[in-house]
């Protein structure tokens, strides 16, 4: 069946400017992940959804970065004023919640973000 | 917190050759360990994962045993081959939470 997708692919913008990441999950994936990825570095976790709500926020870096599922499918992080450091690889990751298959995250192609 | 190291890379192999990628792990659980591969230009595919203390993970001639003497979830495979050359990183789950902790990754190539 089909993967995680996440669009757009890449995306330039400028210091300041308000940027918005989509995440399409695995249908039936209750559970939703967002995670950012420097060069050289491994994914660093930003929040998780279990079903419409954000379940853990911890990880988003300061209150520039917002993200939301309102329907417990897709979901969209949002980065207002944009700095040259959010410059990364947003990656999204979906789950089940029971079963044997529990917990184990599949990952989308991630959103490649340039902030010049 | 949670943490996990993993060896220092680059790792550069001749095809055929043994591979041992080192990962040990720092967590105050009993948490689920993974392995996870990036193939160049392509995103992060779940590689093998153990979930208990003394499971053995095996995917695509790829082994993992999870060792919690040690704390250690070490990548072996036997035989490596040039499609194997991509970046490998190691991670963890928490019991009580959802998040995946990575380490930084090991850049492995494969020359013929």
């Amino acid at each position: 069946g089909a993967g995680v997708s996440q669009t757009p692919s890449n995306k330039v913008t400028e210091k300041g400017k308000y940027v918005e990441l989509r995440c399409d999950p695995i249908s039936g994936h209750t559970a939703l992940y967002w995670y950012r990825q420097s060069l050289g570095q491994g994914p660093e976790f930003l929040i998780y959804f279990q079903g419409t709500g954000a379940a853990d926020d911890s990880g988003l870096p300061n209150d520039r970065f917002f993200a939301v599922r309102p329907e417990g499918s897709v979901s969209t992080l949002k980065i207002q004023r944009t700095e040259r450091g959010d410059s990364a690889v947003y990656l999204c990751a979906s789950s089940i919640t029971s079963g044997r298959d529990s917990g184990t995250q599949y990952f989308g192609p991630g959103t490649r973000l340039l902030v010049l | 917190g949670d943490s996990v190291t993993q060896m220092e890379g680059p790792v550069t192999l001749s095809e055929e050759a043994f591979l041992t990628i080192n990962c040990t792990y720092t967590a105050t659980g009993y948490p689920s360990l993974f392995w996870y591969v990036q193939y160049p230009g392509e995103g992060l595919q779940l590689l093998l994962k153990a979930t208990k203390a003394d499971d053995k993970g095996s995917n695509k001639g790829f082994e993992a045993t999870y060792r919690k003497e040690t704390t250690s979830f070490h990548l072996e495979k036997g035989s490596v081959q040039v499609s194997d050359s991509a970046v490998y990183f190691c991670a963890l789950r928490e019991t009580s939470g959802s998040r995946l902790t990575f380490g930084e990754g090991t850049q492995l190539t494969v020359n013929p």
